[in-house]
């Protein structure tokens, strides 16, 4: 079935270090691709998606490109921030759009 | 306005209790669904309401009884849980046309405690 592998965390960094945070999938056809951020006490919020092979999401100076060859879904920021510290989830939705796929999460904390 | 609206934000509820969970869009979107979170892990799909009318139950067990009143409400009615049933409850709702893939959309959940 589908399914989403994502890095395991937790991960630190100090403000304006490079993130990336890796997420690999396995889906039949061709699945739609999301980054979603949880921060502490709250809901999930869409941070970006991709829907084909080759589009880039991106928003808040987050990245992420959808490579079909690697079957990869990777999150980037150049240079973070301490209110990035949150929970990122890879998800992927499958072709019914009915079912998401999460990954389990990476807990990232920015340092000042 | 992209937003899901969820009440109460926090629920402490006894083992006997009969209580409900209330979400709502002004998104005209079309699915709904109910999450369950725990700590620390990723949402867990619990159901999904396409158009009003119940598609997918993840074998959630019954004293998890969900309803959908109109397009724009979607409730969850509890009774008889377990301490185990502690959890944040995620709402989400997404567009439904077909084949296309749409994005969801999640309020910021209800935190429920079981006593």
């Amino acid at each position: 079935g589908d399914s989403v592998t994502q890095m395991e965390g937790p991960v630190t960094l100090s403000e304006e270090a490079f993130l990336t945070i890796n997420c690999t999938y396995t889906a039949t056809g061709y699945p739609s691709l999301f980054w979603y951020v949880q921060y502490p006490g709250e809901g999930l919020q869409l941070l970006l998606k991709a829907t084909k092979a080759d589009d880039k999401g991106s928003n808040k100076g987050f990245e992420a490109t959808y490579r079909k060859e690697t079957t990869s879904f990777h999150l980037e920021k150049g240079s973070v921030q301490v209110s990035d510290s949150a929970v990122y989830f890879c998800a992927l939705s499958d072709r019914t759009g009915n079912q998401f796929y999460f990954g389990t999460g990476t807990s990232l904390t920015v340092i000042p | 306005d992209t937003e899901v609206t969820q009440t109460p934000k926090h629920l402490v509820m006894g083992m006997t209790n009969k209580k409900s969970l209330k979400c709502e869009q002004h998104m005209g979107h079309r699915a709904m669904y109910w999450y369950k979170q725990k700590a620390k892990k990723p949402p867990e799909l619990m159901f999904v309401y396409s158009y009003e009318k119940l598609s997918i139950n993840e074998s959630v067990p019954s004293r998890f009884s969900p309803e959908c009143p109109n397009s724009s409400l979607l409730n969850l009615h509890l009774h008889a849980l377990q301490p185990e049933d502690s959890a944040l409850y995620l709402c989400a709702s997404s567009h439904d046309r077909g084949r296309d893939i749409y994005e969801q959309y999640f309020g910021p959940g209800t935190r429920l405690t079981v006593t």
